[in-house]
Order: C-alpha cells, then sequence, then structure tokens
C-alpha cells in the first residue's frame, strides 16, 4: 500500500495563478481532510469529505475548493492564488478512528 | 465546537529528564483524542490515541498519555528524554459523529540539550 500520495511536493505560483493539489489513498478510507501548516499555528483544517460526494468547509476554507468523485481521490483547488496561501498542506484519509497523512505539499505564492 | 489548547509553545528538556507536554481538549461529545509527532521537515507520524476503554495509553518510541475526563487532559509523558525526541508534537481532537473532524493543537516544539 502506497498510503496516502501527494503531488507535488513544491510549488511556486504567481499571484492570481490557479492550480490543483492532487490526493490520493489506497486504503478504501471514507474520510479524508486538507490541512495547512503555518508556523505557530498548528495544522488548521480547510476543507474535509465524508465519503464520495459529500464535503463540507473547515476553519479556513476561503480560497479553497475541494470534489470527492471517488473514494480514492481528494483534489484541492486554488482558484487564484494569493502570497497568504504560501504555506504547506496536508492531505489525511481514515478509517473512522485516526487520520494517516501524506508528506505534504510545500507552495510558495509570489 | 472542539478546541484543543497546548501549554507551551517551547519546552526543553535535558537528556534523560522527564518529557511532560500538556494538552486539555474541549468537546461537546465524548472524544477520540491523539498525539503527532512531527520531525524536520517531514510529516505527521501518530505516537498514540485515546479511542475507548483503558484511559492509560501507551504509544511509540516510550511515549504514554493519560485520558483524564474530569481534567479535560491529555497530556503526554516519557519518562526519559532521548536526543532523537527533538520535535514537534501536536495533539488533537475529534468527535465520535458522522464528521469525523480532527482539530489540532498548535502545537510544542521539545528541545532535548545533552
Amino acid at each position: 500500500n502506497a498510503g496516502v500520495t501527494q503531488t507535488p511536493k513544491f510549488q511556486v505560483l504567481k499571484t492570481g495563478q490557479s492550480m490543483t493539489l492532487q490526493c490520493a489513498q489506497d486504503m478504501n478510507h471514507e474520510y479524508m481532510s486538507w490541512y495547512r501548516q503555518d508556523p505557530g499555528m498548528g495544522l488548521r483544517l480547510i476543507h474535509y469529505s465524508v465519503g464520495a460526494g459529500i464535503t463540507d468547509q473547515g476553519e479556513v476554507p476561503n480560497g479553497y475548493n475541494v470534489s470527492r468523485s471517488t473514494t480514492e481521490d481528494f483534489p484541492l483547488r486554488l482558484l487564484s492564488a494569493a502570497p497568504s496561501q504560501t504555506s504547506v498542506y496536508f492531505c489525511a484519509s481514515s478509517p473512522g478512528n485516526g487520520y494517516t497523512f501524506g508528506s505534504g505539499t510545500r507552495l510558495t505564492v509570489v | 465546537a472542539q478546541s484543543v489548547t497546548q501549554l507551551g509553545s517551547h519546552v526543553s528538556v535535558s537528556e534523560g529528564a522527564l518529557v511532560l507536554l500538556r494538552c486539555n481538549y474541549s468537546s461537546s461529545v465524548p472524544p477520540y483524542l491523539f498525539w503527532y509527532v512531527q520531525y524536520p521537515n517531514q510529516g505527521l507520524q501518530l505516537l498514540l490515541k485515546y479511542t475507548t476503554g483503558a484511559t492509560l495509553v501507551k504509544g511509540i518510541n516510550g511515549f504514554e498519555a493519560e485520558f483524564k475526563k474530569s481534567e479535560t487532559s491529555f497530556h503526554l509523558t516519557k519518562p526519559s528524554a532521548h536526543m532523537s525526541d527533538a520535535a514537534e508534537y501536536f495533539c488533537a481532537v475529534s468527535d465520535k459523529g458522522a464528521t469525523n473532524k480532527l482539530i489540532f493543537g498548535t502545537g510544542t516544539l521539545l528541545a532535548v540539550q545533552p
């Protein structure tokens, strides 16, 4: 099992550009989440999903969209990147009693 | 709504000394509680978790934590610190309901002095 796979590992965007961070899991987990990590602020929940076709907002959803068309995939879309979105992004999946995390995507918006 | 408070953003201990990292939570429903560790430039690794049953939970690398409902606490301890324990530690809480949302504290950076 590969676990939770995130791509890309690093990305630099210009302000106003759009991009999609990919997340895939091969453990047949129902629950998936996206977090951003910023110094001194821990991990903050952006969006989460309780199953295919069902998503909801977390603590900091503004500027981000998600969809969950399959159990395996949970992409995170930035429609118009802003410098405030410079961060490390983590995707995670869970069967219901604890999450497994991907290795992260380091995003810089200039 | 759930929340987690980690007291002390930086903790420094000597090698061989007791490690105590504090975590208090707020939850309107019985919670699941977790401790994760993050080494520099790496992802998060699960140290231990409390879901049900025994309130003293043992994890990897000699760490343990005790769920105390009356104090709404889930403090992390290790009897003797090693240099390799230097990392950032995150406490997290999730509900047992339909959302399974996992909410993190702001983290504690542990330094181990020789």
